[in-house]
């Protein structure tokens, strides 16, 4: 199995909502990741967990919550949302501390603030 | 700081036609590289990665790449492309033990006339 998956696919959320995209992969991948990728853009890295632990913050505003809850799963908990925060969020996991492998990716929620 | 420049944002070529990306990369030591494709509203899929030896790597649906130090490139070629092969393109290279700590370059959008 190499697939990470990601639910929702869609999200329409308004700004006084509070919601959760979720991320599992089951390839026993001890890093997880989440992106944000803005239409006709790259992919902006935001935050990973090593060893279920988070390791690196991207300065990301903490109306982004990530949690990491076993090293399955990655939620990222939004709340209080602006318009600009409309985007696809891709999840990806990694192996840590090996070469010769590489990230595998979800399929993404794509996020409508309103 | 580490940081990927692919110069063309769009390319347009006939099917059946060859093709080249352009990627290059600025790193300090001996960079991960990989190529990822996106389709409209997806996720990333990896194309091929380069991590050490051959320096021309195979990778699937027909392409490769070449990693050249002394020009810091990693381009990607395919002899032939396919009207499926339309989408965006990714150049990224990754540091550290986390490999999907990835840094992407702006990405170039492929279009195949038929």
């Amino acid at each position: 199995d190499t697939e990470v998956t990601q639910t929702p696919k869609h999200l329409v959320m308004g700004m006084t909502n509070k919601k959760s995209l979720k991320c599992e992969q089951h390839m026993g991948h001890r890093a997880m990741y989440w992106y944000k990728q803005k239409a006709k853009k790259p992919p902006e890295l935001m935050f990973v967990y090593s060893y279920e632990k988070l390791s690196i913050n991207e300065s990301v505003p903490s109306r982004f919550s990530p949690e990491c809850p076993n090293s399955s799963l990655l939620n990222l908990h939004l709340h209080a949302l602006q318009p600009e925060d409309s985007a696809l969020y891709l999840c990806a996991s990694s192996q840590v501390g090996q070469g010769d492998t590489e990230a595998f990716f979800g399929q993404g929620t794509r996020l409508t603030v309103v | 700081a580490q940081s990927v420049t692919q110069p063309d944002i769009h390319i347009t070529v006939s099917e059946g036609a060859s093709l080249e990306l352009r990627c290059n990369y600025s790193y300090g030591a001996t960079p991960y590289l990989f190529w990822y494709v996106q389709s409209p509203g997806q996720g990333l899929q990896l194309l091929l990665k380069y991590f050490s030896g051959d320096t021309l790597v195979q990778g699937i649906k027909g392409f490769e790449a070449e990693f050249k130090r002394s020009q810091s490139s990693f381009n990607l070629r395919k002899p032939s492309v396919h009207w499926s092969d339309a989408a965006e393109y990714f150049c990224a290279v990754g540091t550290g033990s986390t490999l999907g700590r990835l840094y992407f370059g702006r990405g170039t959008q492929l279009t195949v006339w038929p």
